[in-house]
């Protein structure tokens, strides 16, 4: 069974700090992704990676930056952290090509003070 | 941008009901993805259909595609209270990888 973990469940910080959430699959997948999920909003793509040392933008990039230094493992960085980004961050991955499927890791919920 | 548009946004049904989710989405799709969430988690995948699909059936699952009304429905038969969870389509409109979620419809199948 593929899995995919998160470095922490539930996270609280403070504005202005930096924060580093860490993502981790034992698939050998390709591609990596980080969304972030606000009631309302649904899922929205963050950032997303097709291999190591390579990233994309997403649909909401803006204070988020993210680090692929090896394959299993996707970084997620806030630089200064504001209370707007208190949210529940998911990170998935998937195999390049078929199966198209998205593996999920169980998110961290990030409270921002 | 959201592709994927989800109808009702919530439903409660009893046990043994069937249930019905609806998505829309608004440009061509290489495939179509149906996922679940219980609350807190991470989500899981439960079916694809593809593009040139038309019907797809998984256990008690059972999903629709009409690509000429872009849209798509999930059945749920004989539900019991452990479906209770949202559901998001997802839909895969390219060789990126990258998924567009819909905003997601929350079941609740009471006992």
């Amino acid at each position: 069974d593929v899995k995919v973990t998160q470095s922490s469940r539930y996270l609280v910080k403070r504005t202005g700090e930096k924060v580093f959430l860490e993502c981790v699959q034992d698939m050998d997948h390709e591609n990596m992704f980080w969304y972030r999920q606000d009631p309302g909003l649904g899922l929205r793509l963050i950032y997303f990676s097709y291999d190591v040392k390579m990233k994309e933008k997403g649909d909401i990039p803006e204070g988020y930056s993210v680090s692929r230094e090896k394959k299993e493992r996707f970084s997620l960085i806030l630089e200064s952290a504001s209370t707007n980004q208190t949210s529940m961050y998911l990170c998935a991955s998937r195999t390049q090509g078929a199966p198209e499927t998205q593996y999920f890791g169980p998110g961290t919920r990030l409270l921002v003070l | 941008s959201q592709q994927g548009e989800e109808d009702p946004q919530a439903l409660s049904i009893q046990e043994g009901e069937n249930a019905t989710m609806n998505c829309s989405y608004k440009t061509s799709i290489n495939n179509l993805q149906w996922y679940r969430q219980n609350s807190g988690r991470g989500l899981v995948h439960l079916i694809l259909i593809r593009s040139n699909e038309r019907e797809k059936h998984s256990g008690r699952l059972r999903v629709t595609l009409d690509t000429s009304k872009k849209s798509s429905s999930l059945l749920i038969t004989a539900s019991r209270a452990a479906d209770t969870a949202s559901y998001f389509c997802a839909t895969d409109a390219g060789n990126t990888g990258k998924l567009i979620f819909g905003q997601g419809t929350t079941l609740q199948v009471k006992p």
